[in-house]
């Protein structure tokens, strides 16, 4: 079965601190990958895709995510923390089979503490 | 440039009752797909719609039906509603319904709340 992972349900850092959110999936074939955040009684906002291009994805607000396909992830992280990034953090993934279906994780809540 | 947009957005019924969600696409994009995101998950894939048509469905009840109108826009219909129905509704539009890396944009969503 096709399925999305996200270790860590809360995440906490510190403002200035390394960001780090995990993500892995199912399935040895590689799916096209992508992170959204979602702040407070907001919609799903795009924050990078995978598209097969380069294993390092470089996204909005300082995020970046690196393919993995040897471990089947698609870790996302940012070098220092800003309040600001404080939200819910997705990832999805589309399988070629899945057509435009995308399976989320269940997010990570990133809280930043001054 | 407009981005999606959905209503209404907070709605609230009691069990039984039926609703329906309103959701129009960025201009140009002829994909709408439907999700419910229950508090604490992440969103579930319902419907996606291209050219008036079905083209997915997820593992949703025969309650839950949509349908897409000839300017793109689209409807969720929910009947008989139950309290587990209660979530917030996700339109997302997208340029085709081929999948790949096409994003899909994400509306405000509709709160919906069955009491």
């Amino acid at each position: 079965a096709q399925s999305v992972t996200q270790l860590g349900s809360h995440v906490s850092v510190s403002e200035g601190a390394l960001v780090l959110l995990r993500c892995n999936y199912s399935s040895s074939v590689p799916p096209y990958l992508f992170w959204y955040v979602q702040y407070p009684n907001q919609g799903l906002q795009l924050l990078l895709k995978y598209t097969s291009a380069a294993t390092l994805v470089k996204g909005i607000n300082g995020f970046e995510a690196e393919f993995k396909k040897s471990e089947t992830s698609f870790h996302l992280t940012k070098p220092s923390a800003h309040m600001s990034d404080a939200a819910e953090y997705f990832c999805a993934v589309r399988w070629g089979s899945t057509l435009g279906r995308l399976y989320f994780g269940r997010g990570t809540q990133l809280t930043v503490w001054p | 440039d407009a981005g999606v947009t959905q209503s209404p957005t907070h709605l609230i019924k009691t069990r039984g009752q039926q609703v329906t969600l309103r959701c129009s696409p960025i201009s140009g994009h002829k994909s709408v797909s439907w999700y419910q995101q229950v508090l604490g998950q992440g969103p579930q894939f319902i419907f996606q719609y291209y050219e008036k048509e079905e083209r997915g469905r997820g593992n949703f009840p025969d309650r839950f039906s949509a349908r897409q109108f000839p300017n793109y826009s689209s409807e969720l219909n929910v009947n008989a509603l139950l309290l587990g129905d209660s979530a917030l509704y996700l339109c997302a539009s997208s340029l085709s319904a081929s999948g790949g890396a096409d994003t899909q944009y994400f509306g405000p969503g509709t709160r919906l709340t069955v009491l």
